[in-house]
């Protein structure tokens, strides 16, 4: 069955960098779209990156563009996002998802990893 | 950007009950809309896609319908497991965009 397992949040100081993983396993990884999607404490969702199949399409939210950077290892079937400049607002839980996609298109979260909590903090 | 608005934010309901969610979006979206039920401290499930395809394993309690800019989610007859937090997701085009969630409780 498929799985994804984040990892790599905790807590940070402002202005520091951070990267996350998503560990892939139970479907073939290489050809679907891998997507990051975070939640603030208590808020709703909010979509951050999307990356193609082969990592050459990527697209960002406003709010992450210049800071965050989406990318993935199709041989060890992990997703990754490197957070830099890191704020308060950037204090939430960091899902990331599988789509039906294979490009970087638009597309509707199939299966979500359970998270990993990255808090901003001094 | 697409807006996606849900209503109620909040609702109560009883075991038994029927219940509708609506969405709202603020551009046509043709049918590029799913639903998802998120339970406290858990990831969310995907429910419906394409406004009205029901996943694999959802229970056939739960729909969908709408197209354009209106949809809705309903539970015919909620169960105890279906209290939790509901999200709406276009995916007509970048940036991918939520609802702000509808909280079903008991």
């Amino acid at each position: 069955q498929v799985q994804l397992v984040e990892s790599g949040g905790g807590v940070v100081q402002p202005g520091r960098s951070l990267r996350l993983s998503c560990a892939a396993s139970g479907f073939s990884f290489g050809i679907y779209a891998m997507h990051w999607v975070r939640q603030a404490p208590g808020k709703g969702l909010e979509w951050v990156a999307v990356i193609s199949y082969d990592g050459n399409n990527e697209y960002y939210a406003d709010s992450v563009k210049g800071r965050f950077t989406i990318s993935r290892d199709n041989s060890k079937n992990t997703l990754y996002l490197q957070i830099n400049s890191l704020t308060a607002e950037d204090t939430a839980v960091y899902y990331c998802a599988k789509v039906l996609d294979y490009g970087g298109h638009p597309d509707w979260f199939e299966y979500w990893g359970q998270g990993t909590l990255v808090t901003v903090s001094s | 950007d697409i807006q996606m608005t849900q209503s109620p934010s909040s609702l109560s309901a009883s075991v038994g009950d029927r219940v509708t969610i609506t969405c709202r979006a603020s551009h046509d979206i043709s049918s590029w809309l799913a639903w998802y039920q998120q339970k406290p401290e858990k990831a969310p499930k995907s429910l419906i896609s394409a406004a009205i395809n029901l996943q694999s394993g959802v229970p056939s309690r739960f729909s969908g319908s709408g197209s354009g800019r209106d949809f809705t989610l309903t539970i015919s007859r909620l169960q105890p497991e279906d209290f939790a937090t509901y999200y709406c997701q276009q995916y007509s085009s970048f940036p991918l965009t939520f609802g702000g969630g509808t909280k079903v409780e008991i």
